[in-house]
């Protein structure tokens, strides 16, 4: 079965330091990868994907991931932390079945310090 | 502007009570989603439509229907059976690629 494990319920940088979110999943054939960000009381906007083309993905807001098949992980990473990066974020696989249904990682706060 | 409209964006309800939370989509998808978010675990699937008027249960369908007349709506409606509806509920569709687009989400509180 698949899954998708995110390290760490809570991360803390300062404004300006490297953000790095992890995230190992499972699954038994080559997945379709997503990285999700949540603003309190909103819905969940995609940052970026990975499916199975270019292993360095970019997103928006100056955010990237790397598929690494060996790790079986899709770290998300910033250079430089800005105190609207301050949110929710949230890693996903899609099953592997004829519908797009998405496994959600348990997520993880990011907080930004002044 | 297309996207994925929910309404209301808070509801309460009272104990025994159904209640029944709107999506509606002018994106021309497919299919359609409803997650349920709890703090500290992430979204989990309820139920999902891939076309009109047939849809599947997800991973905790107990006490929640849905019913899709339409390829723009889905909306979902939470049961008395449902023991603990407190919660963030996301709506979601997608159409042939293999990621979701979500809307702005309903609050559920039981009073």
């Amino acid at each position: 079965a698949q899954s998708v494990t995110q390290l760490g319920s809570h991360v803390s940088v300062s404004e300006g330091a490297l953000v790095l979110l992890r995230c190992n999943y499972s699954s038994s054939v080559p997945p379709y990868l997503f990285w999700y960000v949540q603003y309190p009381n909103q819905g969940l906007q995609l940052l970026l994907k990975y499916t199975s083309a270019a292993t360095l993905v970019k997103g928006i807001n100056g955010f990237e991931a790397e598929f690494k098949k060996s790790e079986t992980s899709f770290h998300l990473t910033k250079p430089s932390a800005h105190m609207s990066d301050a949110a929710e974020y949230f890693c996903a696989v899609n099953r592997m079945d004829s519908s797009y249904k998405l496994i959600f990682g348990s997520g993880t706060r990011l907080l930004v310090r002044p | 502007d297309g996207g994925i409209t929910q309404s209301p964006k808070y509801l309460f309800r009272k104990e025994g009570q159904n209640v029944t939370l709107s999506c509606e989509q002018n994106l021309n998808h497919d299919a359609m989603y409803w997650y349920r978010q709890d703090p500290g675990q992430g979204l989990r699937l309820i139920y999902y439509s891939q076309i009109v008027n047939d849809f599947q249960k997800g991973d905790i369908a107990e006490g929640y229907s849905v019913s899709r007349e339409k390829k723009e709506s889905f909306p979902l409606t939470v049961t008395s059976a449902q023991k603990n509806p407190t919660a963030f509920y996301l709506c979601a569709s997608s159409t042939g690629v293999p990621e979701a687009f979500f809307g702005q989400g309903t609050r559920l509180t039981v009073v």
